[in-house]
């Protein structure tokens, strides 16, 4: 069965600064992997995925995550943080009759 | 489009009451998910459907949860009788299969169920 970890539950950083949150997978097959975004009171929205080619895949909103098959990982990166990116990002991975197992979820803050 | 709509958006009940949740997919969607999601647990898939057949309802918790989708444009989650422990925001979800696990799912905004 598949799993998810996201080691970070909580980060906060500055407005302008960059960010990287990080997910680790475990999946026996090729994985299908998402980032998704969920901001207060609201439902997930989809950031980006990745099932093969360019291991660097861009997002909606500036983000991009690059898959590490030798490190089992997917890490959500972007430039530039700004307020409006406060909100908890999940990562998931997914088989390819679509169910999807979800990480524990990382929340962001970002200071002034 | 729309999106996926449920409702209601906040549910407050006693326990032991039923409680039913509703859902209505993007229309053309042939996949519907539910998840629950609490600050324990994080987002547990409870049970999915493809073209309104249950397909995989393992993670619904126990017998006091059913699921059904009468129509591709409308689904229900029962809970009877409601726990305390049940308190969580259910989300629906739908997407429509175009041949890879890579089809995005699209999430409803929740129900946010309050069992006293």
């Amino acid at each position: 069965a598949q799993s998810v970890t996201q080691p970070d539950i909580h980060i906060t950083v500055s407005e302008g600064a960059s960010l990287e949150l990080r997910c680790n997978y475990s999946y026996g097959a090729t994985p299908y992997l998402f980032w998704y975004v969920q901001s207060p009171g609201q439902g997930l929205q989809l950031l980006l995925k990745y099932f093969s080619g360019d291991t660097l895949v861009q997002g909606i909103k500036g983000f991009e995550a690059e898959f590490k098959r030798s490190q089992s990982s997917f890490n959500l990166r972007k430039p530039s943080v700004h307020w409006s990116d406060a909100a908890e990002y999940f990562c998931a991975v997914g088989t390819n009759a679509g169910k999807s197992t979800f990480g524990d979820g990382t929340t962001l803050t970002v200071k002034p | 489009d729309a999106g996926v709509i449920q409702s209601p958006r906040h549910e407050v009940t006693e326990m032991g009451q039923e409680v039913t949740l509703r859902c209505k997919p993007i229309s053309g969607h042939d996949y519907l998910f539910w998840y629950r999601q609490t600050m324990m647990r994080g987002l547990e898939l409870l049970i999915y459907f493809n073209n309104n057949v249950p397909i995989d309802d393992s993670g619904m918790p126990e017998d006091r949860f059913s699921a059904k989708m009468p129509n591709a444009s409308f689904s229900t989650l029962k809970i009877q009788p409601s726990e305390p422990r049940d308190s969580a925001v259910y989300f629906c979800a739908s997407r429509l299969h175009s041949g890879g696990g890579t089809d995005t799912q699209y999430f409803g905004p929740g129900t946010r169920l309050t069992v006293l």
